[in-house]
């Protein structure tokens, strides 16, 4: 089936520090979601993505949080700077409309930890 | 703010049985229900979804819904070890996906 890539699979950083996520969504999706899983948690969602702007942020999505896609390129989550909370699996997930019929497809998720 | 919760958290099944799992939400407006398999190190994959009240059978999957005591299941026939997975319910808020906890399957030859 389609399949949503997420690059790097871990990624280790110091507290403070700027990471990015990358995400490579299935080729002719239009929407896209970012989504934060703390080990031992649910899934919760951030973020999701449309036409080159944000159309919904959770109270997860913090200030120092950003996404884009510039270009039809990667779809991207900053963080600016890193907090020690930060630490979580963090999914991608794209799909060819919205609504609640639209299904997500989702990466195997980017472990992030921070130190 | 709708809230899923799922039961049990984990189950073990002999292998050509039936597993049952079963899921709450918070909300009767709640738009469709969806049921995502999760293996290790991997993410959700997505099983059946279902919106309207009754139930919907795909394969050995059939999911019941039932708005009025916001509850859903779902139930697969003749378990197999490659069943073995998280089980995730989630409920779709116009593109927004909120999750349950997760049930752990076990399928056991």
């Amino acid at each position: 089936g389609p399949k949503v890539l997420q690059i790097p699979s871990h990624q280790i950083i110091d507290m403070g520090q700027m990471v990015t996520l990358n995400c490579d969504p299935v080729s002719n999706h239009l929407y896209f979601y970012w989504y934060k899983q703390i080990l031992g948690q649910q899934m919760e969602f951030l973020v999701n993505f449309y036409n080159g702007k944000v159309m919904e942020k959770s109270k997860l999505f913090k200030d120092q949080f950003s996404v884009e896609r510039p270009d039809g390129s990667y779809f991207t989550l900053k963080i600016q700077p890193t907090a020690l909370e930060d630490s979580a699996v963090y999914f991608c997930a794209s799909s060819p409309g919205q609504g609640n019929y639209a299904e997500q497809f989702f990466g195997p998720g980017t472990r992030l930890t921070v130190l | 703010q709708e809230k899923v919760q799922q039961s049990p958290e984990s189950l073990i099944v002999p292998e050509g049985a039936m597993s049952s799992l079963n899921c709450t939400f918070s909300n009767s407006a709640s738009q469709s229900i969806w049921w995502y398999q999760q293996h290790p190190g991997k993410g959700p994959e997505a099983l059946i979804s279902i919106f309207s009240n009754g139930n919907k059978k795909e394969g050995r999957l059939t999911v019941y819904l039932n708005r009025a005591s916001l509850h859903v299941s779902l139930h697969i026939r003749d378990s197999q070890p490659s069943d073995s997975a998280v089980y995730l319910c989630a409920v779709s808020m116009w593109g927004k996906l909120i999750f349950g906890q997760g049930t752990k399957l076990s399928i056991k030859p």
